[in-house]
């Protein structure tokens, strides 16, 4: 089972601030996500990479396959951006099969 | 078109009762997934359907859990002899196919209360 690691679990920051966001995992994969929890619980799928790095508004995220780890970065962070991030993987690293979780990110942005 | 739905939204029931939770994917989607969350916890994946059948069934936490799939599209998810422990948000996900360079649509979750 591919095991996730996130950091850091809470971050709290200022309106404007750039974040950055860290995920690493253990076993090789060939996709990973990055999702989008809201306070009420709904979840959104932000990112789907297998390498480089993908934008998307202020949202980029980035991806070095070689060393197991992705990060998540926001730019001019806003208050809607207070949510819970979380970076998945495949469950046994590759193949058709559901997703494994890091603990996810808790992110508040004050005004 | 319409999202990945679940029902109920919520679930009240006593220790040792069963449980069928349901969820619909979104049409044209072969792959569904169920995931649970413990409050102030992960996501744990439990189960992945390909079609109707289940190639993985490794993340169901005891034998007391089961799911079906029927006609490509509804999954039902049962708890018998529900725990305390039982107690979470199980949410399900579907993708147009199963694989990682899929990307997955979330249900709202059912929120599961055991006595």
């Amino acid at each position: 089972k591919n095991e996730v690691e996130q950091s850091p679990q809470n971050l709290t920051a200022q309106e404007g601030e750039f974040i950055t966001i860290n995920c690493s995992y253990s076993v090789g994969i060939s996709a990973l996500h990055w999702l989008q929890q809201h306070p009420g619980g709904g979840i959104v799928s932000l990112f789907m990479l297998s390498s480089g790095k993908k934008k998307h508004g202020r949202l980029i995220a980035t991806i070095n396959i070689q060393e197991k780890h992705s990060s998540l970065h926001i730019t001019a962070s806003h208050p809607r951006d207070s949510a819970v991030y979380i970076c998945a993987v495949p469950y046994s690293g590759g193949g058709a099969d559901g997703l494994t979780f890091g603990k996810g990110t808790h992110l508040i942005i004050q005004p | 078109g319409a999202g990945v739905s679940q029902s109920p939204s919520n679930k009240v029931t006593e220790k040792g009762k069963d449980v069928e939770l349901r969820c619909d994917p979104i049409s044209g989607h072969t792959a569904l997934y169920w995931y649970r969350q413990r409050l102030g916890q992960g996501l744990e994946f439990l189960i992945y359907f390909q079609g109707n059948s289940a190639p993985d069934k490794s993340g169901l936490p005891s034998d007391r859990f089961s799911a079906e799939r029927t006609g490509e599209s509804v999954s039902t998810l049962t708890i018998q002899r529900t725990q305390q422990e039982d107690s979470a948000v199980y949410l399900c996900a579907s993708s147009l196919t199963g694989g990682p360079g899929y990307e997955q649509f979330f249900g709202p979750g059912t929120r599961l209360t055991v006595l």
